[in-house]
């Protein structure tokens, strides 16, 4: 059964400490997301990748977050360093994009991530 | 800029009561609208994708409809089984991949 995995599943850090999510995304995918959930913004888009390469990270704080594909099957994402307002699930999607029309798009779990 | 909103943000149901949930968008030229439910403590799970205005595609006691503007899921005769917060989203034609999301509705189905 295929699907996204994302690690960690839940985080507790201190405010100025790095943290660094992972995703495997599904094999064969080629296009990878970082989506960010808050109560007060739903679902924010941070960053995606096609083929590996970063095609828009316009929603992301460039001053403290990186994301990165170092492989096809895995994609990181890092906050360096983290504040409370970085508070959040942070969920990693793939999909299939072919063309014109999109595919669907497959979302992991998600990382909980809490700054104190 | 897209615009996706969603309403109601909240909707209660006995089970089978059936009922509509909206999904109102601005884009300059729609690529694809889609479909998310999400259940708490999990990622969205993707449901539908309608292209253009008159399409419509059922899953169960669902039925996604498409016009120029809005978007509707119809839940017939629901189950508590179906309680779950659905999302919209859309996609622009000239946005490549990128999804934007509305705020989503909470559908919570009483036995």
């Amino acid at each position: 059964d295929a699907r996204v995995t994302q690690t960690p599943r839940h985080k507790v850090t201190e405010m100025g400490q790095e943290v660094t999510m992972r995703c495997q995304p599904i094999l064969g995918h080629n296009t990878v997301f970082w989506y960010r959930q808050t109560m007060m913004q739903g679902l924010e888009l941070l960053a995606y990748f096609r083929n590996r390469a970063p095609l828009d990270d316009s929603g992301m704080p460039k001053d403290r977050f990186s994301a990165e594909m170092p492989d096809a099957t895995l994609a990181t994402l890092k906050i360096q360093p983290s504040e409370p307002r970085d508070s959040a699930v942070y969920f990693c999607a793939s999909g299939l994009t072919l063309g014109r029309f999109p595919g669907e798009l497959f979302f992991g779990e998600g990382s909980r991530l809490t700054v104190l | 800029e897209d615009q996706v909103t969603q309403s109601p943000e909240a909707l209660r149901l006995q089970e089978g009561e059936s009922s509509s949930l909206n999904c109102s968008y601005t884009v300059s030229g729609l690529r694809g609208l889609f479909w998310y439910r999400q259940d708490p403590g999990k990622g969205p799970e993707f449901l539908f994708t309608l292209y253009s205005a008159g399409e419509e595609k059922e899953k169960e006691r669902l039925k996604a409809t498409l016009t120029k503007k809005e978007s509707f899921l119809h839940i017939t005769a629901p189950k508590p089984e179906d309680s779950a917060t659905y999302l919209c989203a859309v996609q622009e034609e000239t946005s490549g991949s990128r999804l934007t999301f509305g705020e989503g509705t909470q559908l919570t189905v009483n036995p």
